[in-house]
């Protein structure tokens, strides 16, 4: 199986704020990776596909970038209803399709 | 508009058996591989079974090979999840979700059902 890990587990920030979120896979996954934000009690809302695609709805705040086992989602200037758990995800040929431990975002 | 409606959960015994039921709507189902993701309470996701379009070829995860079986219906735009020999560790919210894109099953899942909860106890 491929692992996923994210970094960090949490963390606090301020509406305006920069943040960038890491993710990182135990094998070359090229750019076979989704991110995805989840809001308490809500299903998974697809951020970016194919690692900095970015899902059609979903603000430009949002950006994604990295290929092989590194990868960045970065969101600019955070927003009130950004406040929320984010997970990646890898798509590669390997199953399990594994998802990271999630990050979570709160307000400082 | 696309929507995926689960169905099928409730509380069942350890060694028990449910089938969840996923109707889809608002795209063409049968262009699309599907998956089954599970998360439980308080905790992250867990990708469980994916299924192609025409169920050519479907996948597990370690945790639920040999006791899940994904199939789907296309004529009723149905996906299931049969669960069999059921664990104590199967209890979670489990969600049906939609490739991203036709004819693609590794890719990102777009659009996700609001999940049917399943609790095994005794």
């Amino acid at each position: 199986d491929i692992q996923m890990t994210q970094s960090p587990s949490s963390l606090s920030a301020s509406v305006g704020d920069r943040v960038t979120i890491t993710c990182r896979a135990s094998h070359n996954i090229y750019n076979y990776l989704n991110w995805f934000q989840q809001r308490p009690g809500r299903a998974p809302n697809l951020l970016i596909y194919d690692a900095s695609s970015l899902q059609s709805g979903v603000p430009s705040r949002f950006t994604g970038s990295g290929s092989g086992t590194e990868f960045t989602l970065t969101i600019t200037s955070l927003q009130p209803e950004d406040f929320a758990t984010y997970f990646c995800q890898h798509s590669y040929s390997t199953l399990p399709f594994t998802f990271g431990p999630g990050t979570k975002v709160d307000i400082k | 508009e696309v929507q995926l409606v689960e169905s099928g959960g409730g509380l069942v015994q350890p060694g028990g058996y449910l089938r969840l039921s996923c109707a889809a709507s608002g795209f063409t189902f049968d262009d699309y591989a599907l998956y089954w993701v599970r998360q439980s309470p308080g905790k992250g996701l867990e990708w469980v079974s994916g299924i192609y379009w025409n169920s050519g070829s479907t996948g597990y995860a370690d945790s639920v090979k040999g006791r899940f079986t994904i199939s789907r219906d296309n004529a009723r735009n149905t996906l299931y999840l049969q669960m069999n020999s059921l664990r104590v560790e199967d209890t979670a919210l489990y969600y049906c979700a939609k490739a991203v894109r036709r004819y693609d099953f590794y890719s990102g899942a777009d659009s996700w059902g609001q999940g049917t909860l399943v609790t095994v106890s005794s």
